[in-house]
């Protein structure tokens, strides 16, 4: 019973260049969460997807950062021209989408810009 | 808008020792509040979740937590700490209308020391 997945685990990329982050949720889940953790802070929300929809994406900032969750495949987490300021972990959790679920988190993507 | 406070960045403690995770909460609706643990290089679990009912919520390691209303806090406790207990701890909250994101408190690094 696979839990959700993420890949790759470490990423590491130059000024400039595009990141994308993938995730798979859990069998059965259909709702994505994309957090981000930076050095010595908390979670913070990007942005909730379903299959095919943008649910939320205040937490997303407006330039460089897009996500998807198409009706086949991960979600992916894109970053176009990454910046130093970009380097954290990157989370995605999956639920059922019920109030009050539980959301299950992957073990992370951490983004590293040289 | 909610916000979470988690008001200790580091909490040592000695093996064996009772321990309490102070978590403290503001929000303008009703929520439901969860504690996940996240080890080092990995994601987070959930440990346990308050969604209603009995104010006392209990996880399968030992730790149990209170919602106390009138005072906004949901702060975690266990009466005897393990050197496997050594982590980061992330209160959260998440409104009780819909399927929202979770918003989290910076998290406590608690060192169980032998």
């Amino acid at each position: 019973n696979a839990g959700v997945m993420q890949n790759p685990r470490h990423l590491v990329r130059r000024r400039g260049q595009e990141a994308r982050l993938r995730c798979s949720p859990m069998k059965g889940h259909s709702h994505v969460y994309w957090y981000r953790q930076l050095p010595e802070e908390g979670l913070k929300f990007m942005v909730y997807l379903q299959k095919e929809n943008i649910i939320d994406e205040s937490g997303m900032p407006k330039e460089r950062f897009s996500a998807e969750f198409p009706k086949e495949g991960p979600s992916i987490l894109r970053i176009q021209q990454v910046v130093r300021g970009d380097s954290a972990a990157y989370f995605c959790a999956s639920s059922q989408g019920l109030a009050g679920s539980t959301q299950y988190f992957g073990p992370g993507t951490r983004l590293t810009v040289l | 808008a909610q916000s979470v406070t988690q008001l200790d960045s580091q909490v040592p403690v000695f093996e064996e020792a009772p321990v309490e995770l102070r978590c403290n909460y503001s929000s303008s609706v009703s929520v439901y509040l969860f504690w996940y643990v996240q080890y080092p290089n990995q994601g987070l679990q959930l440990l346990l979740k308050y969604l209603s009912g009995s104010t006392l919520v209990e996880s399968i390691n030992g730790f149990e937590a209170e919602f106390n209303k009138s005072q906004t806090s949901f702060h975690l406790r266990k009466p005897s700490v393990h050197i496997s207990d050594t982590a980061e701890y992330f209160c959260a909250v998440s409104e009780r209308s819909g399927n929202t994101p979770l918003v989290f408190g910076k998290g406590t690094r608690l060192s169980v020391i032998a």
